[in-house]
């Protein structure tokens, strides 16, 4: 079975800094990785996903299949960035996505 | 992109009676749509999957008889909490998709439900 690992469950930082929030995954095949975020009072929304290879609002992931991992980076944290962030893992052939606990990302000024 | 609305918002309700929570998909026809429990600063938790006109898939430890899911149209599901107790107090989302539109479709959130059960 798949899971999803995010090992911080707060990561506080200064703006300007630089960010990363951890995702491992564990899954025998090959998966579909994505990170979601939710920020204070509004829905959860697709951030990115790896098949993508793409940065948004600053952010980029990279899967790397060696370490199994699916890290969230970020190399000038800004404040509007504070917010939740989910790791989801998605199986081949499925549509559902696997969530990992949740990382609390707190910028700040 | 696509909207996803659920109503209410915010409900709270007495111990051993029902309510009702509806997840509607706005601009798009959503084939498939998921019921998460969330608890406070954890993840995401599938109680269910639905697909217009068939009965739900329930995920394990998920009481079908307690949340009953409803999807009987391509733009409306319901998920009933029946017997409410204050252990079923957390917020409810649900999200919606066209698989129709292949796996790389994005799966769009609702709101979410806070239910509060005294």
């Amino acid at each position: 079975a798949q899971r999803v690992t995010q090992p911080e469950k707060l990561l506080s930082v200064f703006k300007g800094a630089p960010v990363e929030l951890k995702c491992n995954y564990s899954y025998s095949g090959s998966p579909e990785l994505f990170w979601y975020v939710q920020y204070s009072r509004q829905r959860l929304q697709l951030l990115l996903r790896h098949i993508s290879r793409e940065s948004i609002k600053g952010f980029t992931a990279d899967l790397n299949k060696g370490e199994t991992s699916f890290h969230l980076k970020k190399p000038f944290a800004q404040e509007e960035d504070s917010a939740m962030y989910y790791c989801a893992l998605k199986q081949g052939g499925s549509y559902i996505p696997t969530f990992g606990r949740g990382t609390s990302l707190i910028v700040h000024p | 992109g696509a909207v996803v609305s659920q109503h209410p918002s915010w409900v709270i309700c007495k111990s051993g009676t029902s309510v009702k929570i509806e997840c509607r998909s706005l601009d798009f026809q959503a084939t498939t749509m998921f019921w998460y429990r969330q608890f406070p600063k954890q993840s995401l938790m599938l109680m269910a999957t639905s697909n217009e006109g068939s009965k739900a898939t329930y995920e394990q430890g998920v009481e079908k008889d307690k949340f009953l899911i409803n999807h009987a149209s391509l733009t409306l599901s319901t998920l009933t909490v029946t017997s409410a107790h204050p252990e079923d107090s957390s917020f409810y989302i649900c999200s919606a998709i066209d698989i129709r539109r292949g796996r790389n479709y994005e799966q769009y959130f609702g709101p979410g439900t806070r239910l509060t059960v005294t």
